[in-house]
């Protein structure tokens, strides 16, 4: 089975500065997708971005990029120019080929200070 | 487009109470789910569907039941309502699960936070 770990419930950062955020997952399979969702005070789940695992470039939106190492089986989010409205929770998430839904970390409280 | 719609928003329970969280898409997606969030947790999933009259149990399926008799609403039925099923409920729907070599996007609705007393 498969099982996607967050190992930092919280963090905070300077506004206008960068974070990373960590995210490791344990699987069998070569192929699959990786997304991370971030979800406000008002609790909508919202998409940040994704990521192929045959594609071998790291996905990027806009301040948002990841770094994906496929090997060590590790998904860290990067954010860069902090804002304030990036203050979220923000959850890894795995999805299986062939497999409807997704497999959730527990989150990673992001706090971006003034 | 709506998106992904859930109804109510809140709602509290008494224990053993029965009720229907609604969910609705207008994006014509085959797959539909739920899942619960229960604090300081990731999503769950509950129970998903891949097309009208196709359903499935996901990880914690006990305590619930669901339907699917249209493309576009996926209730779920809590029957006798226990302190445990306090939670935050999300329903999400995507076009395709990746039997197509691909593993879309699931969309969100706003969720229902319930609590059962």
């Amino acid at each position: 089975a498969q099982t996607v770990t967050q190992s930092q419930p919280e963090m905070s950062v300077q506004e206008a500065e960068t974070v990373t955020l960590s995210c490791t997952y344990d699987t069998s399979e070569n192929n699959y997708y990786l997304f991370w969702y971030k979800q406000p005070p008002s609790r909508q789940m919202i998409l940040v971005i994704r990521q192929e695992a045959y594609k071998q470039q790291n996905a990027t939106e806009n301040r948002f990029s990841v770094n994906f190492q496929k090997a060590a089986k590790s998904f860290s989010l990067k954010i860069s120019d902090s804002q304030l409205g990036d203050t979220a929770m923000y959850f890894c998430a795995f999805g299986s080929m062939g497999q409807g839904n997704l497999i959730f970390g527990k989150g990673t409280k992001l706090s971006v200070k003034p | 487009n709506a998106g992904v719609t859930q109804t109510p928003k809140f709602r509290i329970l008494k224990i053993g109470q029965s009720m229907t969280l609604q969910c609705a898409q207008d994006m014509n997606h085959n797959y539909m789910y739920w899942y619960r969030q229960d604090p300081g947790m990731g999503l769950k999933l509950i129970y998903y569907s891949v097309g009208a009259g196709i359903t499935d149990k996901g990880e914690v399926p006990n305590g619930y039941n669901v339907s699917r008799s249209t493309t576009e609403d996926f209730p779920l039925r809590l029957e006798l309502a226990a302190p445990s099923q306090t939670s935050v409920y999300f329903c999400a729907s995507s076009y395709s699960p990746g039997l197509a070599g691909v593993v879309d996007t699931q969309y969100f609705g706003p969720g229902t936070r319930l609590t059962v007393l």
